[in-house]
């Protein structure tokens, strides 16, 4: 059973509006990741991180930021949200090239 | 290009029947192939991965194959049950970068029918 948690699972807010999705493991793993899912669509991702203090842009290009601050903590955070943010965001996290673990998701709808 | 495709995209059976599911990869340099099960609003849970080396793994009543040499991956689900109904979705690693990049298909949706 992987450890790992995301904050909230479901969020509806009004365009504009700063959001914070959390994202926690207790693996204590170093490499940890963001990634958008529309429905029926494969897995994109926007953010990683090889570990404290460092996070890098994916392929999908996202107006989201990320931090990393804590080895088990991993938020992404839009500034200023809109209706092309609406999408399912996944956190994972993995040890060197080993199994990755995902969060059970957030799905974010900006109305 | 990297591509992962899937298929079929979707897949309706009777409970107790068996079913394979279809990878085909063009990733390259190979690391390994992941299959990933995904319930609808729920993050996906790893099944198998394999490497290079590996053509055959399985997890209970899942069973990965790997063919590396035509770049071809099959999920067999054998006495399905209802609780099978969800995404299945393949995903290939490239070794040629320090975060061994991944390749995600778009899935093929199961549904098992009592």
């Amino acid at each position: 059973e992987a450890d790992i948690y995301q904050t909230p699972r479901y969020l509806v807010i009004g365009t504009g509006k700063k959001i914070t999705l959390e994202c926690s493991q207790t693996m204590g793993h170093d490499k940890m990741y963001w990634y958008q899912q529309d429905p029926g669509m494969e897995l994109h991702l926007i953010h990683y991180s090889y570990g404290v203090n460092s996070t890098e842009k994916g392929d999908l290009s996202s107006e989201s930021t990320v931090s990393r601050i804590r080895t088990e903590h991993f938020p992404l955070t839009l500034e200023s949200a809109r209706p092309s943010h609406t999408s399912q965001y996944l956190c994972a996290s993995s040890e060197g090239m080993d199994t990755i673990y995902f969060g059970e998701g957030s799905w974010l709808t900006v109305v | 290009k990297n591509q992962v495709e899937q298929s079929p995209q979707s897949l309706i059976i009777l409970e107790g029947k068996n079913c394979t599911l279809q990878c085909n990869y063009t990733v390259s340099p190979f690391s390994n192939l992941r299959w990933y099960k995904q319930d609808t609003g729920r993050g996906p849970v790893s099944l198998t991965i394999m490497t290079f080396s590996e053509n055959t793994k399985s997890n209970g009543r899942y069973t990965a194959t790997l063919d590396a040499d035509t770049k071809q991956s099959s999920l067999h689900i054998t006495a399905s049950q209802l609780s099978d109904s969800a995404s299945y979705i393949c995903v290939v690693s490239d070794r040629g970068s320090t975060l061994g990049r991944l390749y995600f298909g778009r899935g093929t949706q199961l549904t098992v029918w009592p």
